[in-house]
C-alpha cells in the first residue's frame, strides 16, 4: 500500500495567517490527491482534487499543489470557519489511503 | 441534490454480525462507485472497501478481507456493508461516499455517518 505523511499534525494559526500543510507519499501518484476538511461530529469534506483542481463552492483561498510524492495545501488568509482538521488522500492504487491529518486550531 | 443516510449502525459483539445500509437519492446511483470508508474514536480515515456501479468490480481493505462484504441494490439505490466477526478494532464510524473517477477515485459526497460498537 501507498503510506501517506502529513506535517505538521498540528498547526496552531491566528486569523488571516497564511497556513501550508504538507503531504508526502510513499511513491509517485502523479497528481492523484485530493484534500479534505473534517469538523468534530461532521463527515469529511471535498476541498481539493487532483491535486489542485478546486471543488465546486469551496472558497479561492484554499488551493493545492505538487505533483509525484509532495503535495502542499495552502489557505491564504484563514478564516474562523478553517479551524478543522485536514486529510490527503491518494487515489493512484487500488487501495486509496489518507494521511493522518493535520489539526489547525486557534494560536 | 445528493444525499447519502446511513442506518444500521449500534452495538454488536465481536464475533457477531452487522449489517450497514446507506440509501442515496439525488443522482444516477448505478452511475457511480461508492465505497464505505471508517473512522475510528480519536483517529483518522481509513477507506473500507468499494464496489462499482455494476457491482462486477470490488476491492477491500486488507483489515476487513474475507470478514465483511459490500453489495449493492441498483433499484432501490442503495450499498450495504456485512459485517461478520467483528472485532473491538473494527469499532468506528463507518461513511459511505460517492466516488468520482475511476476505480479507487476520490470521494464528493458523504453521508453523516454510522457508529458501530464492537464490545461485550
Amino acid at each position: 500500500d501507498i503510506q501517506m505523511t502529513q506535517s505538521p499534525s498540528t498547526l496552531s494559526a491566528s486569523v488571516g495567517d497564511r497556513v501550508t500543510i504538507t503531504c508526502r507519499a510513499s511513491q509517485s501518484i502523479s497528481s492523484w490527491l485530493a484534500w479534505y476538511q473534517q469538523k468534530p461530529g461532521k463527515a469529511p469534506k471535498l476541498l481539493i482534487y487532483k491535486a489542485s483542481s478546486l471543488e465546486s463552492g469551496v472558497p479561492s483561498r484554499f488551493s493545492g499543489s505538487g505533483s509525484g510524492t509532495e503535495f502542499a495545501l495552502t489557505i491564504s488568509s484563514l478564516q474562523p470557519d478553517d479551524f478543522a482538521t485536514y486529510y490527503c488522500q491518494q487515489y493512484n492504487s487500488y487501495s486509496p489511503t489518507f494521511g493522518p491529518g493535520t489539526k489547525v486550531d486557534i494560536k | 441534490q445528493v444525499q447519502l443516510v446511513e442506518s444500521g449502525g449500534g452495538l454488536v459483539k465481536p464475533g457477531g454480525s452487522l449489517r450497514l445500509s446507506c440509501v442515496a437519492s439525488g443522482f444516477t446511483f448505478s452511475d457511480y462507485y461508492m465505497t464505505w470508508i471508517r473512522q475510528a474514536p480519536g483517529r483518522g480515515l481509513e477507506w473500507v472497501s468499494y464496489i462499482s456501479g455494476s457491482g462486477d468490480t470490488i476491492h477491500y481493505a486488507d483489515s476487513v478481507k474475507g470478514r465483511f462484504s459490500i453489495s449493492r441494490d441498483n433499484a432501490q439505490n442503495s450499498l450495504h456493508l456485512q459485517m461478520n466477526s467483528p472485532r473491538a478494532e473494527d469499532t468506528a464510524v463507518y461513511y459511505c461516499a460517492r466516488v468520482v473517477a475511476a476505480v479507487a477515485g476520490f470521494y464528493d459526497y458523504w453521508g453523516q455517518g454510522s457508529l458501530v460498537t464492537v464490545s461485550s
